[in-house]
């Protein structure tokens, strides 16, 4: 059972087009963190959200944290080709302390 | 040193081999992490070490799996007898808080170890 859930898993664009990525659960968390990862590298950290209802901006890519802090969702606008990886979600549960992964998003953003 | 290095990078081994996975963390992060990613999936938790106290290993999928952090240093995931179904790539994380609160850390991921299974 996956305790993170993103969708889409995968989206295909066109370069300047804008695009949601959601990562949602059932359960509580006390923080979300969104990672990029290319191929053959480890995630790299883009950005912790630890309050419900934060949005926060870097770029061209906002974060929000969902109020009851269940889901984020990122948006990027007017996507790049560079903006091409593997985007996951990862939280904290309330009722726990280890950092979960969602299944991921791949995105592909054609030139 | 700067980052996280892990060795080896590719590794392909015959079912029923053992292998050791090494992860070398930054210099004096206290927490260390494994995790193992299935192609096209996120990286699922094995195993977390403060120091060189092993605080949990409920992610590790059966008894052939091993890690150790015998000087809260350098890291080694053992795997013996693999199986087809290791096949995946092995993430190292360290983080400098020896808090076990992943969250409210920031974890530097290695490039991980891609293990293949013929």
């Amino acid at each position: 059972t996956q305790l993170l859930e993103q969708s889409p898993q995968f989206l295909s664009i066109q370069e300047g087009e804008n695009l949601t990525v959601y990562c949602n659960s059932s359960s509580v968390f006390s923080s979300l963190q969104w990672y990029r990862q290319e191929p053959g590298e480890g995630p790299v950290l883009l950005v912790t959200v630890v309050t419900g209802g934060e949005v926060k901006k870097l770029k061209r890519l906002t974060f929000q944290f969902g109020d009851a802090r269940k889901d984020s969702s990122l948006h990027i606008t007017a996507a790049q080709p560079g903006d091409t990886g593997l985007y996951l979600c990862a939280g904290v549960p309330d009722s726990s302390y280890k950092l979960i992964f969602g299944s991921g998003t791949r995105l592909l953003v054609r030139p | 040193g700067a980052g996280v290095s892990q060795s080896p990078r590719y590794k392909v081994a015959k079912r029923g081999q053992d292998v050791a996975l090494r992860c070398d963390p930054i210099s004096g992060h206290v927490s260390l992490f494994w995790y193992q990613q299935a192609l096209g999936q996120g990286p699922e938790f094995l195993t977390y070490f403060q120091n060189e106290a092993q605080l949990d290993k409920s992610g590790l999928p059966s008894d052939r799996f091993f890690a150790e952090r015998p000087e809260g240093s350098v890291s080694t995931l053992k795997i013996q007898r693999t199986q087809q179904e290791d096949s995946a790539v092995y993430l190292c994380a360290s983080s400098e808080d020896g808090r076990q609160t992943a969250g409210a850390n920031v974890l530097t991921f290695g490039a991980g170890s891609r293990l293949t299974v013929l």
